[in-house]
């Protein structure tokens, strides 16, 4: 089974630049995360789908970051303007059943704000 | 606000010594607790969980402890290989009544052969 799919791997970036990381789930996983890490720090939800609907946003801060999953399946996760402090690593994560608590990470994107 | 704290932040240990690591948690409705290991340039990787109905969970070389009143968990290292060296995270939730997960700051253990 393959796991979750992320892209780029890095990304390097100036700040007031925007950004975009794609996730593909495993197949069939009906709900998807993203996180963030900062280095040295535990991962921290941005945002949960069930589906193609928002369960948790409640720390994304949306006056820059922005997410989507169209059609229930891949998420993109955006973030406008870029500023030195988003400098993390970003990880999708996806688990198969509402009430499935495993979640399964994909390897990540570090982003580098210059 | 929800909080799970992790100690040591750092732990060296000998090939074949046994590592032991604890996170409290602050959410008396936590009932999921996942451990994870991440290496360099990796995801973070479930290698063991333990949910409240249970106090103590073992495979293999990995045990984990679950005290509920103290709202405290620990990961058991037993045999420790140099493989075994990486970065160990613990995690709370409210499992399957949505909730997120809650991170500790992480533990970078090293097996030194």
């Amino acid at each position: 089974e393959a796991g979750v799919a992320q892209s780029p791997r890095y990304k390097i970036i100036e700040k007031r630049q925007s950004v975009a990381f794609w996730c593909n789930p495993i197949s069939g996983h009906a709900t998807l995360y993203w996180y963030q890490q900062i280095l040295g720090q535990g991962p921290k939800l941005l945002i949960q789908f069930q589906n193609n609907g928002v369960v948790d946003d409640s720390q994304l801060p949306k006056d820059r970051f922005s997410a989507e999953r169209l059609k229930g399946v891949d998420s993109t996760l955006k973030i406008q303007p870029a500023k030195l402090e988003d400098s993390a690593v970003y990880l999708c994560a996806s688990s198969p059943q509402p009430s499935t608590d495993t979640q399964y990470f994909g390897p990540g994107t570090r982003l580098t704000v210059l | 606000g929800e909080n799970v704290e992790q100690h040591p932040s750092t732990l060296s240990v000998q090939e074949g010594d046994s590592a032991v690591i604890k996170c409290t948690y602050s959410d008396s409705a936590s009932n999921y607790f996942p451990w994870y290991k991440q290496e360099l340039g990796k995801g973070p990787q479930l290698i063991i969980d333990i949910r409240s109905n249970v106090g103590e969970k073992k495979d293999q070389r990995i045990a984990v402890t679950l005290n509920k009143t103290a709202k405290h968990f620990s990961l058991h290292i037993t045999e420790t290989q140099p493989e075994d060296s990486a970065v160990y995270f613990c995690a709370a939730s409210r499992g399957n009544q949505g909730g997120k997960l809650i991170f500790g700051q992480g533990t970078e253990l090293s097996v030194k052969p």
